[in-house]
């Protein structure tokens, strides 16, 4: 059963950081690509990382560029996204998600809070 | 960016009936786009791929169609566990974007 498991979410003071782990089981992690999603509470979904199987391609939403770093370690069947300068406006349920472009399994979600 | 436009935003239906919820990209996505199911409290799930295949395991009464800037996703014969949001979502670039979500009760 492909499964994956978010963690590291927590209340973070604003320009803080944080790092939220995503451990992959179930399947060939190192075969996939690999993605962040987030949901604002009560909000819709809005994509915010992607990786490639080999980290050889690695893209972000505009509104976390220079800030999020997304990561993996296939050794460890494991997804990262470190998130840095952290707004008010991060608060949100992240979600890892499997897949290059359309994601087929996600998460259960790691909340982060983004407040003083 | 590619701007998905999804319609309604919230919709009410009768078990037994046909819901058909749209998707306006506002450039060509050449069939790069998913829809997604999430009911109450839980994770999205994959339904439809691609415009109109459907994931493993979906029910046979969900459908898409749809082609160039234009999408559906239609859920014949309505049943009480489908009621959620649904998401659509293109994949033909980066960065990648979703509707805003159409919320599915029963009336």
């Amino acid at each position: 059963e492909v499964q994956l498991v978010e963690s590291g979410g927590g209340l973070v003071q604003p320009g803080r950081s944080l790092k939220l782990s995503c451990l992959a089981s179930g399947f060939t992690f190192s075969n996939y690509g690999m993605n962040w999603i987030r949901q604002a509470p009560g909000k819709g979904l809005e994509w915010v990382a992607s990786i490639s199987s080999s980290s050889s391609y690695i893209y972000y939403a505009d509104t976390v560029k220079g800030r999020f770093t997304i990561s993996r370690d296939n050794a460890k069947n494991t997804l990262y996204l470190q998130m840095t300068s952290l707004r008010s406006e991060d608060t949100a349920l992240y979600y890892c998600a499997r897949g290059t472009e359309v994601m087929d399994a996600w998460g259960q979600g790691a909340s982060v809070t983004v407040s003083s | 960016d590619i701007q998905m436009t999804q319609s309604p935003a919230s919709l009410s239906a009768s078990l037994g009936e046909t819901v058909t919820i749209e998707c306006r990209a506002s450039e060509d996505i050449y069939n790069g786009l998913a829809w997604y199911q999430q009911k109450p409290g839980k994770s999205p799930q994959l339904l439809i791929y691609n415009a109109n295949s459907l994931h493993t395991g979906v029910p046979s009464r969900f459908s898409g169609s749809g082609s160039g800037t234009q999408y559906s996703l239609k859920i014949n014969s309505l049943q009480s566990e489908d009621v959620a949001s649904y998401f659509c979502q293109q994949y033909y670039d980066y960065p990648y974007t979703f509707g805003a979500g159409t919320k599915l009760e029963l009336k």
